[in-house]
């Protein structure tokens, strides 16, 4: 059983697609990350948050607490934006985080 | 600033050959934490450290893995009698312990067992 479920796990797209990435999770939680990782790089955290929305240049990051559920979002993507994006929630009983398995994009010029 | 410090970046060893490993969290980051990815694999949770408490050796996989964090700093995972199952990247990250603390991670130690 894993406390959090990425989607896709895989995903190719045009550059200028609209991108969205989803993860659900099972645990009680006090906060929640997306991670960036690019191949044979290390880990970025994007953004984190616990209620509503963020935004950061072209990547929007959702999250709703009732149906435990968060959504990235990459507006006009671009071959740049290709790398592996990581769910990561940090339980409100502790600050134990568990992770997704990530979604690898890669975006097509 | 600087940022999550690990050491080596690349490790390769034989098998049966005891391995350390050297992660320096962020200058006044309480938690500390060990994962490690296999190839294609997600991120698995290895041990975590907050202050002076208890560490959290739930994820360790077997008794081979320790580690330690000395002076509520600097963190060394030791891997003994290192199978080929062990290799992996090797990722620490750190925060300053809070429950909205942002989470940074180092870059990594790849971890080969031939």
């Amino acid at each position: 059983k894993n406390e959090v479920e990425q989607s896709p796990q895989n995903l190719t797209a045009q550059e200028g697609e609209f991108i969205t990435i989803n993860c659900s999770y099972s645990v009680g939680i006090s906060a929640l990350h997306w991670l960036q990782q690019h191949p044979g790089g290390g880990i970025v955290s994007l953004f984190m948050l616990s209620s509503g929305k963020k935004k950061h240049g072209r990547l929007i990051a959702t999250i709703n607490i009732q149906e435990k559920h968060s959504s990235l979002h990459i507006t006009a993507s671009h071959p740049r934006d290709s790398a592996v994006y990581i769910c990561a929630v940090i339980t409100n009983t502790g600050n134990q985080f568990y992770f997704g398995t990530g979604t690898s994009l890669t975006v097509i010029p | 600033g600087a940022g999550v410090s690990q050491s080596p970046s690349n490790k390769v060893t034989e098998k049966g050959k005891d391995v350390e490993l050297r992660c320096d969290p962020i200058s006044g980051h309480t938690a500390l934490y060990w994962y490690r990815q296999s190839l294609g694999q997600g991120l698995e949770f290895l041990i975590y450290f907050q202050g002076n408490s208890a560490p959290d050796k739930s994820g360790l996989p077997s008794d081979r893995f320790s580690a330690e964090r000395t002076g509520g700093s600097v963190s060394t995972l030791t891997i003994q009698r290192t199978q080929q199952e062990d290799s992996a990247v090797y990722l620490c990250a750190s925060s300053l312990g809070q429950r909205y603390s942002p989470l940074h991670f180092g870059n990594g130690t790849r971890l080969t067992v031939t």
